[in-house]
């Protein structure tokens, strides 16, 4: 049984553009939630997916989006990028129990 | 208006002896908990989790006691190992989706061999 994986692993984008990041569930997960990792804080809330849909969001604004497939894959989207969205972008995939298992993260840094 | 407070940003012991880890959280409507642990260039990966229903849960080396009049939780371990040196996260939902945790900022746990 695969984990959950995420692509790309590091990613370096200037401010005001735009970056999308996936997510691999582990088999069998119809629930993914997005979380964002500032340094030296715990990770925060985006928005969770289940199922296509969304079902849930934290306090984040509108220009970060989310989609998941089918295959309960999933993608993370940020538009205009901010100096401040440099973070860890974790995903957690959940067979819908009260247990959800995280992804390495990608490192987004924000120039 | 941090929901959820690790006060202590670090802890070191010794090898064999007891860690315990602090948590305490402000939202009463919050009723599980979670405890991950996280290396470096790893994902969080859980570790034990009580229900407001309860007030203690154990797995083995890990236990998790919950004071609900308190708004507080702790993280036991006994004994401690140098393996379990990590990033550990204190986490708070509504049960059942833990999928919508709401994290602090962590407590970096050091066991000295």
């Amino acid at each position: 049984e695969t984990g959950v994986t995420q692509s790309p692993t590091h990613l370096i984008k200037t401010r005001g553009q735009q970056v999308t990041l996936r997510c691999s569930s582990q088999s069998g997960h119809n629930t993914v939630s997005w979380y964002q990792q500032a340094l030296g804080q715990g990770p925060q809330f985006i928005f969770q997916y289940y199922r296509e849909e969304e079902n849930g969001r934290g306090n984040f604004p509108p220009r970060f989006s989310g989609l998941q497939f089918p295959n309960y894959s999933s993608e993370l989207n940020v538009n205009a990028l901010e100096l401040d969205d440099s973070a860890l972008y974790l995903c957690a995939s959940s067979p819908g129990t009260n247990r959800q298992y995280f992804g390495p993260g990608t490192r987004l840094l924000v120039l | 208006d941090q929901q959820v407070k690790q006060n202590s940003p670090s802890l070191s012991v010794q090898e064999g002896r007891i860690s315990i880890l602090n948590c305490d959280y402000t939202n009463s409507m919050f009723d599980y908990f979670l405890w991950y642990k996280k290396y470096p260039a790893e994902g969080p990966t859980f570790l034990i989790s009580i229900s407001s229903i309860k007030d203690k849960n154990e797995d083995g080396r890990f236990t998790v006691f919950l004071n609900k009049s308190a708004k507080h939780l702790s993280l036991h371990i006994v004994p401690s190992q140098p393996g379990d040196s990590a990033v550990y996260f204190c986490a708070a939902s509504l049960h059942p989706n833990a999928g919508k945790s709401t994290f602090g900022d962590g407590t970096t746990l050091t066991v000295k061999p």
